[in-house]
């Protein structure tokens, strides 16, 4: 089990510019979740996929962000026309599907700096 | 809606005293209960669940937490702090039969003095 896996890890961009950041779940687990965590704040829900499906997106995720998991394996992020506000570590999960309180595992995290 | 409040943005003990992280919750429905813990620069690592049965959950590195129904509550408890368990705590909710996303508190900074 080599855990759930970002990258990068950091990233400094200028506002304006877009930015890609890739999610790679454990390796049998079949739903992905992005969260946004701000400092001193816990981390806040953006979307979630089941395999390639994404079956749920949080109102935080304006149209300048789009996430795709196109072979229900790996996950991007991507967020267009960046704003000094999407400053702020961005943590995927993964977990498998379960009739009972399904356990998400979490990555690393990309951590945005947005000049 | 659901909600997640931990009290505390910081909670001081000595090496070798028990330490108790406060947790309560509120859902329209039935809670699963998650506790996780981040180390500087690094992701969430999961600590304990609650899902149901038993009230008294056992967790990693000899954390237990205790799902109290009445006081909507999932305090986090351990019977002897180390130095190494300085960390923050995130406590986190979702609601059984629900959407998946975790709602999370804004966290508690466990800091154990030698």
């Amino acid at each position: 089990d080599t855990g759930v896996s970002q990258n990068p890890r950091h990233k400094i961009t200028k506002r304006g510019q877009n930015v890609t950041f890739r999610c790679d779940p454990i390796s049998e687990h079949n739903r992905l979740y992005w969260y946004r965590q701000t400092l001193g704040q816990g981390p806040e829900f953006l979307t979630y996929f089941q395999n390639e499906a994404q079956l749920e997106k949080s109102r935080l995720l304006s149209d300048r962000f789009s996430a795709e998991r196109p072979k229900g394996s790996f996950s991007t992020l991507e967020i267009q026309r960046t704003e000094q506000g999407d400053s702020a570590m961005y943590l995927c999960a993964s977990s498998l599907n379960r009739a009972l309180g399904e356990t998400q595992y979490f990555g690393p995290g990309t951590r945005l700096l947005v000049l | 809606a659901q909600s997640v409040a931990q009290p505390e943005d910081q909670v001081n003990v000595a090496e070798g005293n028990p330490l108790t992280v406060k947790c309560t919750y509120s859902v329209s429905g039935n809670p699963y209960l998650f506790w996780y813990v981040q180390y500087p620069n690094r992701g969430l690592q999961f600590l304990l669940k609650y899902i149901t049965g038993d009230n008294l959950v056992k967790g990693s590195y000899g954390f237990e937490a205790e799902f109290n129904k009445s006081q909507t509550s999932f305090h986090l408890k351990k019977p002897s702090a180390l130095v190494s368990d300085s960390a923050l705590y995130f406590c986190a909710v979702s609601i059984v039969g629900g959407r998946r996303a975790l709602t999370f508190g804004s966290g508690t900074r466990l800091q154990v003095q030698p």
